[in-house]
């Protein structure tokens, strides 16, 4: 399984944009790379999936350079209910195969 | 997406007691899983529930101390047995849907063992 790291934590004041970088230098050919967001006693809420080059929803943006051995999840223009924990993982999305396995994630504090 | 709905939410057990926790998703799905997150730290794996067979358990997690069951492609239940102040935690189950192509997370189960 491809083993990520992400900064602990971060801080924004509200209305910046935020993107927080995850590393995953030994990400194999069929994984994809899925972000989750998760709010203190809830379980985590997926935001966006890709494979390369940039992906972008009603929520966020994720950008895949071409050696895909890290990306980068941007939230545009944060607000006060952005903070949150925001967890990086990577794995093949094949049903049945290895499950997604969580690192540390990245506290986000969002600040008035 | 898939909707997955726990119960208990929440709970206050007893040291040595036993809790089920019940998971029921809205649609048929391939892959169900559990998870534990104890406070302040991040989501570990405690087993894959298979349907109509036993679960696959991660290291670190045993059959007697977590039995699941999984009787068909809806639903799935996790026990935490004999439970000590260790098992305080919030339990996630979560679905693999072929639709869209990642997990789903339940809202969790929080329990306080005293």
């Amino acid at each position: 399984l491809a083993k990520t790291t992400q900064p602990i934590s971060m801080d924004s004041y509200e209305g910046q944009e935020v993107n927080i970088t995850c590393s995953h230098n030994n990400i194999a050919t069929n994984d994809y790379i899925t972000w989750y967001q998760q709010f203190p006693s809830q379980g985590p809420r997926f935001i966006i999936q890709g494979y390369k080059t940039k992906v972008t929803n009603e929520v966020a943006s994720l950008f895949i350079p071409a050696d895909r051995k890290s990306s980068t999840l941007s939230l545009p223009r944060v607000s006060l209910s952005d903070t949150a924990v925001y967890y990086c993982l990577v794995g093949d999305r094949s049903p049945g195969n290895t499950p997604l396995v969580f690192g540390k994630g990245t506290r986000l504090s969002v600040i008035a | 997406s898939a909707v997955i709905s726990q119960k208990p939410s929440r709970d206050i057990c007893q040291r040595g007691t036993s809790l089920t926790i019940q998971c029921q998703v809205d649609s048929q799905v391939t892959m169900m899983f559990w998870y534990r997150q104890q406070p302040g730290q991040s989501l570990t794996l405690i087993a894959t529930a298979n349907q109509g067979s036993e679960a696959t358990y991660e290291s670190g997690f045993v059959i007697d101390k977590f039995p699941i069951s999984r009787p068909n492609l809806t639903f799935s239940t996790l026990t935490v047995s004999n439970m000590s102040p260790e098992d305080s935690s919030i339990y996630l189950c979560s679905a693999w849907t072929a639709t869209g192509n990642t997990i789903y997370f339940g809202e969790g189960s929080w329990l306080t063992v005293v």
